[in-house]
């Protein structure tokens, strides 16, 4: 089955410090990929749409300044926060959409999640 | 705009007993797609089911099952015989079909699935 793969799962880091999480599709190539938010026992909170080769569409209320997003390859999206508070700890997920010939019933398939902990 | 509405509290079920969970959506797209996802403690979403708006049968897949009724807008997803590993929260989602590539996934806020030995 189609797998996407996210890393890193943990990162604790000093509050001021940028980082990077990245988001791969290991076996099909995805043109979009999209970036959640997720706070505990909460939904998921879609971020940004990131389109392979031009600019993220970021949701309403997001900092595109804050969360960075560049999608170089049909395989690849990084998400980075940029100068991490504590109000930026979160569980971010990722998520990828085949590119086949018909998407209509194509279920996104999502990374493991990264929890992100700013102290 | 599409809304996905999950309203139930945290569920129980007996080890082994079928289990409904209920979703109702509204959307204003002629074409759409249901999709359910479970999620455990461990964080990742698992896709577990998929019903396409003009799908003529209701969609089954191994214990899961979605009970399709467009006429009251309601997507309800049938676990039969529990397991202790259903234990999770579930997410129903839809995304509109015809507004491409790009269309997003609507959640509902999820419910909490609890399996009883």
């Amino acid at each position: 089955g189609a797998v996407v793969s996210q890393h890193p799962s943990w990162v604790i880091c000093k509050s001021g410090t940028s980082v990077k999480i990245e988001c791969r599709s290991l076996d099909f190539q995805a043109t979009t990929m999209f970036w959640y938010r997720q706070f505990p026992k909460q939904s998921l909170m879609l971020m940004a749409t990131s389109n392979e080769g031009s600019k993220a569409t970021y949701e309403q209320g997001v900092e595109k300044d804050k969360f960075l997003i560049n999608h170089a390859s049909l395989t690849l999206s990084t998400l980075t926060v940029t100068s991490a508070h504590p109000e930026d700890s979160s569980f971010y997920i990722c998520s990828a959409r085949p590119r086949t010939g018909d998407t209509r019933n194509q279920p996104q398939h999502f990374g493991d999640g990264t929890r992100l902990s700013i102290l | 705009a599409q809304k996905i509405t999950q309203t139930q509290p945290g569920m129980f079920v007996q080890e082994k007993e079928a289990v409904t969970l209920d979703c109702t959506y509204d959307t204003s797209d002629p074409s759409y797609g249901l999709f359910w996802y479970k999620q455990p403690s461990s964080g990742e979403m698992i896709f577990l089911i998929y019903q396409g708006s003009y799908d003529q049968q209701n969609a089954t897949e191994g214990r899961y099952s979605l009970n399709f009724q467009k006429a009251r807008k309601s997507a309800n997803l049938v676990i039969s015989a529990s397991q202790l590993g259903d234990s999770a929260m579930y997410f129903c989602a839809m995304r509109g079909i015809l507004t491409g590539a790009n269309s997003k996934l609507t959640f509902g806020k999820g419910i909490t699935l609890s399996v009883r030995p």
